[in-house]
């Protein structure tokens, strides 16, 4: 299994501006993704993170709003740009085991004003 | 847009009761099905990969059934303790690409 960390686990911003959540994993992956739970919400996957081009955005999710980094294969950043009340939500990250299996991070709490 | 439906929404069971869940999902393009664990403010804990029909996955006191044909998986957990608190969330996935579809989870409390 891979052990990931997060940061920041939890943050209050105020509308209009952005944060930018990281992801670190102990260990060397191909598929790094990103997930949003927002309140009473099932996850949703927002994009897959490939590592030396752009990310692959799922439908309803675009790379202005969700700019996504993975400079390696250990690292990823998702920001949310322009935030609204709208947004809050926990954000995961989650990589890919040779099993099939996704591994999670333990989220970033983020909550809009 | 794809359903996957978690039941019940939340559940409160005494100490000791054996309770079970439901997770249903779509019957075409079955790959796998996953169920997962989630404190609070902890990383949701992978507990069962399930890709044939009829499986039949068991850790500890926690077990867990697939019907691939109907779209449908239970999971069971026998002698609930107070540190099975959590979330539990099943996800879909299909033979057509990467993606994970989850259920909105079941919130389930052991009192004491």
């Amino acid at each position: 299994s891979a052990v990931i960390s997060q940061k920041p686990s939890r943050d209050i911003c105020q509308r209009g501006t952005s944060l930018t959540i990281q992801c670190q994993v102990d260990s060397q992956v191909t598929m790094m993704f990103w997930y949003r739970q927002q309140p009473g919400q099932s996850l949703t996957l927002i994009a897959t993170a490939n590592q030396g081009s752009e990310a692959t955005y799922e439908s309803g999710f675009v790379i202005d709003k969700f700019p996504i980094s993975r400079p390696n294969l250990t690292f990823s950043t998702l920001t949310v740009s322009n935030m609204s009340p709208e947004d809050s939500s926990i954000y995961l990250c989650s990589v890919e085991a040779n099993n099939d299996e996704q591994y999670f991070g333990p989220g970033t709490r983020l909550t809009v004003t | 847009i794809l359903n996957v439906e978690q039941s019940p929404q939340s559940l409160h069971v005494q100490e000791g009761d054996s309770t079970n869940f439901t997770c249903s999902f779509p019957s075409s393009n079955f790959y796998a099905l996953h169920w997962y664990r989630w404190e609070t403010a902890k990383s949701p804990e992978a507990l069962f990969v399930m890709t044939l029909n009829g499986d039949e996955k068991k850790k500890g006191r926690i077990s867990a059934t697939l019907n691939t044909k109907e779209g449908y998986s239970y999971l069971y957990i026998k002698g609930s303790q107070p540190e099975d608190s959590a979330t539990y969330l099943c996800a879909f996935g299909r033979n057509t690409g990467n993606q994970f579809y989850f259920g909105t989870g079941t919130s389930l409390t052991v009192i004491p």
